[in-house]
């Protein structure tokens, strides 16, 4: 079975512009959430995902958004990067159980 | 105050020697606590929960103290291969979200 895919796995965004990242749960799972992992850091809460609907958000500006399409996938989006967006940002999914299974992540560098 | 907090390391053990570690959480309502661990460059996986009792998986033992608000992280007879950062996760009541600290990083050296 296919785990938690994330793409692209690396990307690199002048300031200023924007950035769209997108996960795909296991088979089966409803729930979405993202994490951002700045270096030497451990990931911080950015939003998740339940049946669509937006279940929590952490604390981060309004640059960042997220979504969430009927077969269960997401985008996380961010707006006018700055250069502290470079992280490694993680999509996690999750069944009724609450087991998280993370993807490998999209590592954004911001120049 | 962050609301789970480690010691980052790095500690260096020795292969074959017993290392142990402890991360606090400040949230006294947090309901479950999870060792996940994280290899150079890759993402989170998930370790062992933690169980009030105490709980062991082969060379790895998880401690709770909830009066003290503290996880304990033990790993015998340590292998080159557990060299990683081990990351402390809290989850809170009604909480849709992992609360991670920032990890301790382990290196066994040979």
């Amino acid at each position: 079975d296919a785990g938690v895919t994330q793409s692209p796995t690396h990307l690199i965004k002048t300031r200023g512009q924007h950035v769209t990242l997108r996960c795909s749960p296991i088979s089966g799972h409803k729930s979405v959430s993202w994490y951002q992992q700045v270096l030497g850091q451990g990931p911080q809460f950015i939003f998740q995902y339940y049946e669509k609907e937006e279940r929590g958000r952490g604390n981060f500006p309004d640059r960042f958004s997220a979504r969430q399409f009927p077969n269960y996938s997401s985008e996380l989006n961010v707006n006018a990067l700055l250069l502290g967006d470079s992280a490694l940002y993680l999509c996690a999914s999750s069944s009724i159980d609450r087991r998280y299974t993370f993807g490998s992540g999209t590592r954004l560098t911001v120049v | 105050r962050k609301e789970v907090e480690q010691d980052p390391g790095p500690f260096n053990v020795p292969e074959g020697a017993t290392v142990a570690f402890n991360c606090t959480y400040s949230n006294s309502a947090s309901q479950s606590f999870f060792w996940y661990r994280q290899d150079c460059r890759k993402e989170p996986k998930l370790l062992m929960s933690v169980y009030s009792s105490g709980n062991e998986d082969g060379r790895f033992t998880a401690q709770l103290n909830r009066a003290s608000q503290y996880i304990s992280l033990l790993i015998r007879d340590s292998k080159l291969s557990d060299s990683a950062t081990y990351l402390c996760v809290v989850t809170s009541y009604g909480n849709n979200r992992l609360a991670f600290g920032k990890g301790n990083q382990v290196v066994v050296i040979p």
